[in-house]
């Protein structure tokens, strides 16, 4: 089983529409979360922190379930500029190794 | 301010060849990371620096690979007897700490390519 799991793509969704990801996480002492975007050719960019409590920027909501070791994205009302491949990624922590372990991707595309 | 940096772009070599790729960190950061991403994937964990030394080398596949960082700044990646599944986007990142809670930056990558 691999460490970081995140749904299969692609996503096709049209403007306007509400997406959801979803990454679960085999490793209990993972300590730290995040969703990264990734542009066609590009190296990631952070898109944002995964916390606790969950937190939101903009259309974007993430989610943490520490329990089901489960994190989530949520994107409101796409754009065409949301078209990109979206990764999950599991820091394990100082004293593990501080390296980020990430999943396979999921490719969204939003069509006009 | 500069972002991480890597050079070259792209390398293209032979089967067997020696190759040396290298990343040049956000100033003041302590954290270098190195990351393989083939295509389709998520970046795969290589080796990690706090300052000069290898902090965590785990995820080398094998000793055909070997990092430095004998300045705590610049480091480079070197891949001796290339194969062809060496082919991939190496990735460096840095970060102004190791672990919990920071934010690791990618520079562009180096697309290697073995022929």
């Amino acid at each position: 089983r691999k460490e970081v799991e995140q749904d299969p793509g692609p996503f096709n969704v049209p403007e306007g529409a509400t997406v959801a990801f979803n990454c679960t996480y085999s490793n209990s002492a993972s300590q730290s979360f995040f969703w990264y975007r990734q542009d066609c050719r590009k190296e990631p960019k952070l898109l944002m922190s995964v916390y606790s409590s969950g937190n939101e920027d903009g259309r974007f909501t993430a989610q943490l379930n520490r329990a089901s070791q489960y994190i989530s994205l949520l994107i409101r009302d796409s754009k065409l500029s949301d078209s990109a491949t979206y990764l999950c990624a599991v820091l394990l922590g100082y004293n593990q190794g501080g390296k980020l372990i990430f999943g396979q991707g999921t490719e969204l595309s939003v069509k006009p | 301010g500069a972002g991480v940096s890597q050079t070259p772009s792209n390398k293209v070599t032979e089967k067997g060849k020696y190759v040396e790729l290298r990343c040049d960190p956000i100033s003041g950061h302590t954290a270098l990371y190195w990351y393989r991403q083939s295509l389709g994937q998520g970046p795969e964990f290589l080796i990690y620096f706090q300052g000069t030394g290898a902090a965590d080398d785990s995820g080398l596949p094998n000793d055909r690979f070997f990092a430095v960082r004998p300045e705590g700044s610049v480091s480079t990646l070197k891949i001796q007897r290339t194969e062809r599944g060496d082919s991939a986007v190496y990735l460096c990142a840095s970060s102004l700490l190791a672990g919990t809670g920071e934010t690791q930056y990618f520079g562009p990558g180096t697309r290697l390519l073995v022929l």
